[in-house]
């Protein structure tokens, strides 16, 4: 069964940094698409960021760009995502999200997220 | 970057009837445009990929159309489970975008 399982989350002041991580199992991260997706309290779903089957082709959401980074480590089947200079903004769950396809294809599991909150 | 725009926002209906949710976008996905289900404090679940095609273990009553920019998910008879917030969401080009969401509540 494929399973994905957030961790990382927690309290950051603006500013800082957190490493989110994302396990993987039941599947091989080299054979798909990855991505984040956040929820801020009360609202709706926003994409983040996604990497591809090949560990190459990476993407961002505008909101995030120059401050996040998305990897993988294909022997530990688990991607991150790398947060700096954090915003109070960014407080959200952060869901990890497996792509049916490698890198086009919807969002067919999902992990049961992270809670990241930013405050001072 | 496509704007997806869901409506209504809210739906209420009672156990039986048929819902009929709307995502309109900024312009064309063509047939690519997904439909997610969440609950309270669980995870979106997938229900619709590429416009129609119901995802594995989704019941018939769930059924999805449209092309282009007009999307419609259908609830043929609504289960008491079914009352969550439904989002739609385009693969069809970056950035990848939801709509803000139709919540279904019970009458």
């Amino acid at each position: 069964d494929v399973q994905l399982l957030e961790s990382g989350g927690g309290l950051a002041q603006p500013g800082g940094s957190l490493r989110l991580s994302c396990a993987a199992s039941g599947f091989t991260l080299s054979n798909y698409g990855m991505s984040w997706v956040r929820q801020a309290p009360g609202k709706g779903l926003e994409w983040v960021s996604n990497i591809d089957g090949g560990g190459v082709g990476t993407y961002y959401a505008d909101s995030v760009k120059g401050r996040f980074t998305i990897s993988r480590d294909t022997s530990k089947n688990t991607v991150y995502l790398e947060m700096n200079s954090l915003r109070v903004e960014d407080t959200a769950v952060y869901y990890c999200a497996k792509r049916a396809l490698d890198t086009t294809g919807w969002f067919d599991y999902w992990g049961q997220g992270t809670l990241v909150t930013v405050s001072s | 970057e496509i704007v997806l725009t869901q409506s209504p926002a809210t739906l209420s209906l009672s156990p039986g009837e048929r819902a009929t949710l709307s995502c309109r976008a900024s312009q064309s996905v063509s047939i690519y445009l997904v439909w997610y289900q969440q609950k309270p404090g669980q995870a979106p679940r997938l229900l619709i990929y590429d416009a129609s095609n119901r995802a594995t273990g989704i019941p018939a009553r769930f059924s999805g159309s449209g092309s282009g920019t007009d999307f419609t998910l259908t609830i043929s008879s609504l289960e008491p489970e079914d009352f969550a917030v439904y989002y739609c969401q385009q693969r069809y080009t970056w950035p990848l975008t939801f709509g803000g969401g139709t919540k279904v509540e019970i009458k």
